[in-house]
């Protein structure tokens, strides 16, 4: 079955350590996209690549990094420099036009500890 | 930023009780409004993609309308369910933007 894998599901991170979250499809879409959520909040969008080898900046890209070099794969890196990175943090994927609608991850809870 | 607000925040209904939510999201540049069902421990999964002014979808007992003209749209629950309980998003879409993504209504249903 066509889907997005994210892992691990849970993941604990100490202070200064960067950690990095997978994220793989197999839907063979272009355009993919990394969202935290915190309490009370909607989801924000972190990064999003519509192309390999090419991403952009979402609302709240500081203290995060991603790479695109497959177009099934899109790791986001929880750098030390992201001052509060306990959240969920969910990845989506889907084709350019999005006449579908997003497909997401099942998220990873990442908690400082 | 763009800003989409969804009301009611939470809503608790008895089962069999039909239910409605507000998504409001700004009316200029409007490309598409997407509505998503998220339940509990589960990815939020896509109901509609939404495009054109007076649109309305239908998924068995859930529907949908769009005024893009006023800038909101409703989700209707019919008869509702326990297996309904889950959050419901909006989100809304420019032609030159991603995603942006309301809080969300939490519905819960009673037996």
């Amino acid at each position: 079955d066509g889907g997005i894998t994210q892992s691990p599901k849970y993941l604990f991170r100490k202070e200064g350590q960067n950690v990095t979250l997978s994220c793989e499809q197999n839907l063979n879409h272009d355009a993919m996209y990394w969202y935290r959520q915190d309490p009370g909040q909607g989801l924000r969008l972190i990064y999003y690549s519509q192309i390999v080898n090419d991403f952009q900046k979402g609302d709240i890209a500081e203290g995060y990094s991603v790479s695109r070099e497959k177009k099934e794969s899109f790791p986001l890196t929880v750098t030390s420099a992201q001052k509060n990175p306990t959240a969920f943090y969910l990845c989506a994927s889907t084709g350019l036009r999005a006449t579908g609608g997003y497909t997401f991850g099942s998220g990873t809870r990442l908690t400082v500890v | 930023i763009l800003n989409v607000e969804q009301s009611p925040q939470s809503l608790h209904v008895q089962e069999g009780d039909s239910t409605n939510f507000t998504c409001s999201f700004p009316s200029s540049n409007f490309y598409a409004l997407h509505w998503y069902r998220w339940e509990t421990a589960k990815s939020p999964e896509a109901l509609f993609v939404m495009t054109l002014n007076g649109d309305e979808k239908k998924k068995g007992r859930i529907s949908a309308t769009l005024n893009t003209k006023e800038g909101y749209s409703y989700l209707y629950i019919k008869g509702s369910q326990p297996e309904d309980s889950a959050t419901y998003l909006c989100a809304f879409i420019t032609g030159y933007s991603t995603l942006t993504f309301g809080k969300g209504t939490m519905l819960l249903v009673s037996p």
